[in-house]
């Protein structure tokens, strides 16, 4: 059984298109994350959801939406893509972290790799 | 801004020896964990070493973590074909525990 699922893996569309990439974890985690891998690797946090609550928005793109419609799944929707968001998307969900939870420790989904032409 | 930097960028050894990997950071952390990511996979959890720890061990991987220098090592010993992988130091903010903030990953190639 996967645990952080996240589909689809391979993504290539034109400049200018909207696309939706989907997660979804089955290890009763309270907390789920996008992160952005460019192509040197460096690996940025996008965003973080805690029980369908957003905690964390970096500065990123009001193109990027991120929606969790329940505590196992962290969709995001991009708007009018551009080629700079061309990278690969990693989901990740971890226990709650913080000094009223434990260290956060994520789990990572394969990854989706989005190429805009 | 970045706060996990690994050295060095690329590391190429033969089996059997060992592979070091150094990442410093910036700030006052709860905790700094290691992960590896192999070709077009997901990153994975390797070991997490927290403020108050100066050293953790896990099977062939030994951690060591300095805060006064903000600095920490990761050693793998034995090295095997299968260790070839991106390995990334991930921080904790004392301040921001939630954001885990990576670094871009020392690429280790193990050749047999």
């Amino acid at each position: 059984d996967t645990a952080v699922s996240q589909t689809p893996k391979y993504l290539v569309t034109q400049m200018g298109n909207d696309k939706s990439i989907k997660c979804e974890q089955n290890l009763g985690h309270d907390t789920m994350y996008w992160y952005k891998q460019d192509s040197k690797k460096f690996l940025k946090i996008m965003f973080s959801y805690n029980n369908k609550e957003l905690i964390i928005n970096e500065t990123v793109p009001n193109r990027f939406s991120p929606k969790s419609p329940d505590k196992a799944h962290l969709n995001l929707h991009i708007n009018s893509l551009e080629l700079g968001d061309s990278a690969v998307y990693f989901c990740a969900s971890s226990l709650a972290g913080g000094p009223s939870g434990g260290a956060n420790v994520l789990t990572f989904g394969a990854g989706s790799r989005l190429t805009v032409l | 801004s970045q706060q996990g930097e690994e050295d060095p960028q690329a590391l190429s050894i033969q089996e059997g020896e060992n592979a070091t990997m150094n990442c410093s950071y910036k700030t006052s952390i709860n905790n700094l964990q290691w992960y590896r990511q192999n070709s077009g996979r997901g990153l994975v959890h390797l070991i997490l070493i927290r403020s108050n720890e100066r050293e953790k061990h896990s099977g062939r991987l030994r951690v060591t973590l300095d805060t006064s220098k903000k600095s920490s090592s990761l050693l793998i010993t034995a090295s095997r074909a299968a260790d070839t992988a991106s390995y990334f130091c991930a921080t904790a903010r004392s301040d921001s525990w939630g954001k885990l903030q990576f670094g871009a990953g020392t690429q280790v190639v193990v050749t047999p």
